[in-house]
């Protein structure tokens, strides 16, 4: 069974600073997507970044970029130049090239901007 | 365009009512999939729906089934409520056009409150 995990509950960060929110995941597929997803207090889930595991290149959006380390099955986000708006909850998702739309998100970390 | 719109935004029902929830997706998307948030289990995935036709489902009752119009639009049923189907339900859509995976949108969801 496919699984993504996200081994920190909470995260806090300093505003301007960096912050890096780690994720694993488990899979036998070599076609799949990665996607960090952010949730903030008003719950609409919003997306952040994607990553194709055929792509060595690490994605970057802004702000935003991750680390992805397909042998390791490992794919953290580093919010970089943190701003009080990123607080919220982030959950990293993953889906197989072959399963259409079905994602299979973490557990979320929560993420606190200290001003 | 626009987004993902849900609605009823907010929903009281008792035990034993049933319930139809309604997602009409980004204009040009055929594929909506549906997932249930709830603290003690985290997101889960309902079903997904392309050209209206189930895809996949996720690992829930009988009591939860949903449809697709040709237009796109969803709705998700839950008979014979009970207390733990309380949850925020989230509606997304995807640019799906075959077998691949494509990023969701999501809608701002649902909150479904059993009494």
């Amino acid at each position: 069974a496919q699984t993504v995990t996200q081994s920190q509950p909470e995260m806090s960060v300093q505003e301007a600073e960096t912050v890096t929110l780690s994720c694993t995941y488990d899979t036998s597929e070599s076609d799949y997507y990665l996607f960090w997803y952010k949730q903030p207090p008003s719950r609409q889930m919003i997306l952040v970044i994607r990553q194709e595991a055929y792509k060595q290149q690490n994605a970057t959006e802004n702000r935003f970029s991750v680390n992805f380390q397909k042998a390791a099955k490992s794919f953290s986000l580093k919010i970089s130049d943190s701003q009080l708006g990123d607080a919220a909850m982030y959950f990293c998702a993953y889906v197989p090239e072959t399963s259409g739309s079905r994602l299979t998100f973490g557990e979320g970390t929560q993420l606190t901007v200290n001003p | 365009k626009a987004g993902v719109t849900q609605t009823p935004r907010y929903l009281i029902k008792t035990r034993g009512q049933q319930v139809t929830l309604s997602c009409s997706p980004i204009s040009g998307h055929r594929s909506v999939s549906w997932y249930q948030q709830t603290p003690g289990q985290g997101l889960q995935f309902l079903f997904e729906y392309f050209s209206e036709t189930q895809r996949n489902k996720g690992n829930f009752p009988g009591r939860f089934s949903g449809r697709q119009f040709s237009n796109s639009r969803s709705e998700m049923n839950v008979s014979t409520l009970e207390l733990g189907d309380s949850a925020l339900y989230l509606c997304a859509s995807s640019a799906l056009t075959s077998g691949g995976a494509r990023e969701q949108f999501f809608g701002p969801g649902t909150r479904l409150t059993v009494l």
